[in-house]
């Protein structure tokens, strides 16, 4: 089973561009969440999508969105980059939510540098 | 609030037993986990635990509840140079809703 699918590995943007970001979660995955890991802040939350819906939301600016499609693939965009967006961001999914117990399942992660 | 705290670093031989702890704040949490990310890669999913289980054993790791304190540890038995790498706690809860509280993880370095 193919584990969850994160495109593209690399990224290098300027300030002010915006990006998209894309996750494929395992087959049969509904439920996809988003995080940020920097070596100041660690690893948060940014939001949780499932049925096409945003579920749950982190405490982000609204520069950060998301969607779900049909198929359950996600993808996020970040408007008018700023230097400390400088992150990996990573992708899990699971079948219904780490809030029914179910483990998350992490990708490998987009790195995005901001010049 | 919600917050989950590790030790940041943990140095071990080969072949001995490493302890990873970590303690968290949210008494609503539900699930624990414990991840791991090896340089380059995302986490990695190692075993995870239900609030309302003491201990949980799976081939080398071992992960202690203890619920009253809001302490969780995981132990590797056996050690390997292959185990080196940031080990993550994270919590789910009432609270938290969907999303994973992490804790800032542990590096542990295992020598030969």
């Amino acid at each position: 089973k193919a584990g969850v699918t994160q495109t593209p590995r690399y990224l290098i943007k300027t300030r002010g561009q915006q990006v998209t970001l894309s996750c494929s979660p395992i087959s049969g995955h509904r439920s996809v969440s988003w995080y940020q890991q920097t070596p100041g802040q660690g690893l948060q939350f940014l939001f949780e999508y499932f049925s096409e819906t945003q579920r749950n939301k982190g405490n982000f600016p609204g520069r950060f969105s998301g969607r779900q499609f049909s198929n359950s693939r996600s993808e996020m965009n970040v408007s008018t980059l700023e230097l400390g967006d400088s992150a990996l961001y990573l992708c899990a999914s699971s079948l219904e939510g780490s809030a029914r117990g179910q483990p998350q399942h992490f990708g490998d992660g987009t790195r995005l540098s901001i010049l | 609030g919600e917050d989950v705290e590790q030790s940041l670093f943990l140095s071990v031989r080969e072949g001995d037993s490493s302890v990873i702890n970590c303690t968290y704040t949210d008494s609503s949490s539900t699930y624990l986990y414990w991840y791991k990310q090896e340089p380059g890669a995302g986490l990695q999913l190692l075993t995870y635990i239900f609030s309302n289980m003491d201990m949980k054993q799976d081939q080398r790791l071992t992960v202690l509840l203890n619920k009253k304190d809001k302490h969780l540890s995981l132990r590797i038995a056996d050690t390997q140079t292959g185990d080196s790498a940031i080990y993550f706690c994270a919590e789910s809860s009432d609270q938290a809703g969907t999303a994973l509280i992490f804790g800032k993880g542990t590096t542990l370095s295992v020598s030969s």
